[in-house]
């Protein structure tokens, strides 16, 4: 049981350049989550999915998309990285949401120059 | 809105002694309370989670309280170690389908 992958562990970024932050969890939960956490601050979400084919806005989406086409794959998509997206990105699942464990994968460090 | 505040950015405690960690959150309760471990390059993990009427939740060394009158959370960590040496994160849920994350204590257990 491998949890949570995230790939890649780091990267840079030229301004203005696009990629995709991959996320991938094996415990067949529903609810997926993308945080940043950036120094001092707390995580704050960007996107969230209930299940398949269903995905919402957190409170920092602008700059971000996600996509959920299978129940263990949750991609988030920078398409024109800015500096201010540079940061620690977090993915989380959680069997339900109500009163339910977020296990979290080992984060991506994302420097945009 | 709501805000999330965690008591110092830093916290030192000797170690064997008890190290207490403060959440305090604004306007409504939430419905549950998690604590999560964070220690450095990794993702967080979760501790313990704490219902709107439960007063206390234990587990080993770790106990939470949660005062819906102070709006308040305490995470106490019994008989200190230098390997609880880590960030320590509150995450009120305040009814909807969200966590929302304090910004953190790094605690440090001195030997």
């Amino acid at each position: 049981n491998a949890g949570v992958t995230q790939t890649p562990k780091f990267r840079i970024l030229k301004i203005g350049q696009s990629m995709t932050l991959q996320c991938t969890q094996d415990m067949n939960h529903n609810y997926m989550y993308w945080y940043r956490q950036d120094p001092g601050m707390g995580l704050k979400l960007i996107y969230y999915s209930v299940g398949a084919g269903i995905t919402d806005k957190g409170e920092v989406p602008n700059g971000y998309n996600v996509s959920r086409s299978t129940t263990e794959d949750f991609p988030l998509r920078l398409e024109l990285a800015a500096p201010s997206q540079t940061s620690v990105y977090f993915c989380a699942s959680s069997y339900s949401q109500r009163m339910d464990t977020q296990y979290f994968g080992p984060g991506t460090r994302l420097t945009v120059l | 809105s709501q805000k999330i505040e965690q008591n110092s950015e830093a916290l030192n405690i000797q170690e064997g002694k008890t190290a207490t960690l403060t959440c305090n959150y604004t306007n409504y309760s939430p419905a549950y309370l998690q604590w999560y471990r964070q220690d450095p390059g990794r993702g967080p993990v979760f501790l313990l989670l704490i219902r709107e009427n439960e007063k206390e939740k234990r587990k080993e060394r770790l106990k939470v309280t949660f005062d819906t009158t102070l709006k308040q959370s305490l995470f106490h960590i019994t008989a200190s170690q230098p390997a609880d040496s880590a960030t320590y994160l509150c995450a009120p849920n305040f009814g909807n389908e969200k966590l929302t994350f304090g910004t953190g204590t790094r605690l440090t257990i001195i030997p």
